[in-house]
Parts: structure tokens; sequence; C-alpha cells
């Protein structure tokens, strides 16, 4: 089955500081998610990429899909203790009788210090 | 208001007694999924169901039953469960296609003891 690793497992930056989270894929990816969770709720849907180089921006978030679509990052500008959270890419399998089957890599928690 | 909806959110129950977890969504969403979140070891999928009368098992369906008799519902069922069930659960929905962008519930917070 795919894994998605998470780097780092956590991460603490001062409000202002710009910030980056990795997700790397053991199999190549056919569509990448990023989620935003609140600790103990449900999670936010933040952005979907499916194309090698394919780059997307909400805000002050943007995410990146590498050419080999193997590896998206995460970056948040000028970070805001509203951006606090824990972060989560997800990725789904491709074709056949498994492609509803989606994977999560573990998270990143991120706290953001005013 | 579009949303995905569990119950109960809070549960605390012992070993072996049967449970389901209810999930409703309104947006007439074809795909449904059940989540455990635990620490260390992330969001894992449990089932899915791609329609009505079409489930499949996701990483972790041992100890967990669904059914999918109607569109907007897809409950959770715990024949007996085991502490090892103790989690945080998450019911998601969403449309098909590729966008997968998937709406999910608030949480059920299940202790076994």
């Amino acid at each position: 089955s795919q894994e998605l690793e998470q780097s780092p497992q956590s991460l603490i930056v001062q409000e202002g500081k710009n910030l980056t989270i990795n997700c790397t894929s053991s199999k190549t990816l056919y569509g990448l998610y990023w989620y935003k969770q609140k600790y103990g709720e449900g999670l936010i849907f933040l952005m979907m990429l499916q194309k090698g180089g394919e780059e997307k921006s909400h805000e002050k978030i943007t995410a990146k899909l590498d050419e080999k679509k193997q590896q998206s990052s995460l970056h948040i500008t000028a970070s805001q203790p509203s951006h606090a959270g824990i972060y989560l890419c997800g990725a789904a399998s491709a074709g056949g009788t498994s492609y509803g089957k989606l994977t999560f890599g573990q998270g990143t928690i991120l706290t953001v210090h005013p | 208001e579009a949303q995905v909806t569990q119950n109960p959110r809070y549960l605390i129950t012992v070993t072996g007694k049967k449970l389901t977890v209810t999930c409703s969504q309104n947006m007439n969403h074809e795909y449904m999924s059940w989540y455990r979140q635990d620490p260390g070891l992330g969001l894992r999928q449990i089932y899915y169901s791609m329609n009505v009368e079409v489930t499949d098992k996701g990483d972790v369906p041992e100890g967990y039953k669904v059914s999918r008799k109607e569109k907007r519902n897809f409950p959770l069922i715990l024949e007996s469960p085991s502490p090892n069930q103790t989690s945080l659960y998450f019911c998601a929905s969403s449309s098909r296609g590729e966008s997968y962008e998937q709406y999910f519930g608030p949480g059920t917070r299940l202790t076994v003891t």
C-alpha cells in the first residue's frame, strides 16, 4: 500500500515566520490532498494537486507537487496563530478496485507563538 | 448547510458490547468513508463506500462492519468492541470524480474499557 511520510512531525514558529511542511510518497502520487485539523476536530480541505509541477495557493498557504509526483510541500508565508493545527497530506490510490482507498500521512503539528 | 454528522460524539462502553456509530451526509455524495485517528499512527482508513450497496475494506477493517443501504447514511458497526478500538473516529464523504475533496464529520471519540 502507499505510504506517506510527513516532515517535520512538529513545528514551533514565531508569528510572522515562514515555514514549510513536506510530504513524501513511496509511490507516484495520483492525487495529493492537504488538510488542516484543529485538535480533536474534523479535517478541513485545503488543496488538491494532481499534475507534476503543479502549484496552488490559498491566502498565505501554497502547495506544490514535484515533477516526479512523489513529493509535495506546503508553505505558509507570514504565519499567524490562526494557522496553528495539524496538517495532513493524503493520497488516493490509482485506478482499479482500490481507487477509493485513501492514505494519510501521520500529520505535522504546527504551533505559532504570538 | 452542507454537512456530515456523526452520532454519538462521545461514547464510553465496555468490551464486547455491540455499538453503532452513525454517519449521515446531506450533499448527495456517492463516496463515504470511515477513518480512525490514533496518536503517532495518523489517520487510517477503515472502510469506504463508492455508492449504495458498494463497500470495500480500507487499511484497518478488522473488528468493524459497515453497510450502505441508503446514499446518505454509512453506519460503522463494532460487533464486539475491544480496548484497542479506543480511538477518534471520523466519517467523510465526497462526490465521485477527480477532486475527491472530502468533507469530514466532527468525529466520535470512543473509549472501550
